[in-house]
């Protein structure tokens, strides 16, 4: 089983410039997560959906960041414009939960991408 | 406001010998708990977890321990092997299937 890719595996960029990150999750998995790993950090959720739909977006930074994820599968983050605080690795989750699954959830992470702004 | 701490940012353990990290929270609503490790250049993986109800969860060379009442769980690894270096991270939810909240990992290394 494939797991969770995500591209580009790096990024620089100036401050104030445009980004775009990719995850494409697990096959069939109904759950993607995107976290944002600051160095010496845990990750924190930034955006969870569930199929096409957003679940939690609280800690998005909406004025900057932006996601979708079309058709339930497929995902991209943007961030515009980019500041020097959003340096940090992206990593993209999925899980097969679906809505009406209430049990044990294990979420996949993907590689990650990291993104440092200059 | 962090409501899942790993004080020791780093740990350093002989091979054959026994790792113990270990993992603090504040937020009397999380219930169930993870434990994570990553290794560079790849993401988190899961590795154990344990819901509230339990005191202990036991995988093989990984034992979970959950101390409720201080808010504290730790990891055991038993023995102790050079692949076991890597980050790990604590992760806790409200329930099984709920929004993780990491900390902020510990560095483990495992001597020769």
């Amino acid at each position: 089983e494939a797991g969770v890719a995500q591209s580009p595996r790096y990024k620089i960029i100036e401050k104030r410039q445009s980004v775009a990150f990719w995850c494409n999750p697990i096959s069939g998995h109904a759950t993607l997560y995107w976290y944002q790993q600051i160095l010496g950090q845990g990750p924190k959720l930034l955006i969870q959906f569930q199929n096409n739909g957003v679940v939690d977006d609280s800690q998005l930074p909406k004025d900057r960041f932006s996601a979708e994820r079309l058709k339930g599968v497929d995902s991209t983050l943007k961030i515009q414009p980019a500041k020097l605080e959003d340096s940090a690795v992206y990593l993209c989750a999925s899980s097969s939960r679906g809505e009406r699954h209430k049990g044990p959830d294990t979420q996949y992470f993907g590689p990650g991408t990291r993104l440092t702004v200059l | 406001d962090q409501q899942v701490k790993q004080n020791s940012p780093s740990l350093s353990v002989q091979e054959g010998r026994i790792s113990i990290l270990n993992c603090d929270y504040t937020n009397s609503m999380f219930d169930y708990f993870l434990w994570y490790k990553k290794y560079p250049a790849e993401g988190p993986t899961f590795l154990i977890s344990i819901s509230s109800i339990k005191d202990k969860n036991e995988d093989g060379r990984f034992t979970v321990f959950l101390n409720k009442s201080a808010k504290h769980l730790s990891l055991h690894i038993v023995p102790s092997q050079p692949g076991d270096s890597a980050v790990y991270f604590c992760a806790a939810a409200p329930t099984s299937y709920g929004k993780l909240t990491f900390g902020q990992g510990t560095i483990l290394t495992v001597h020769p």
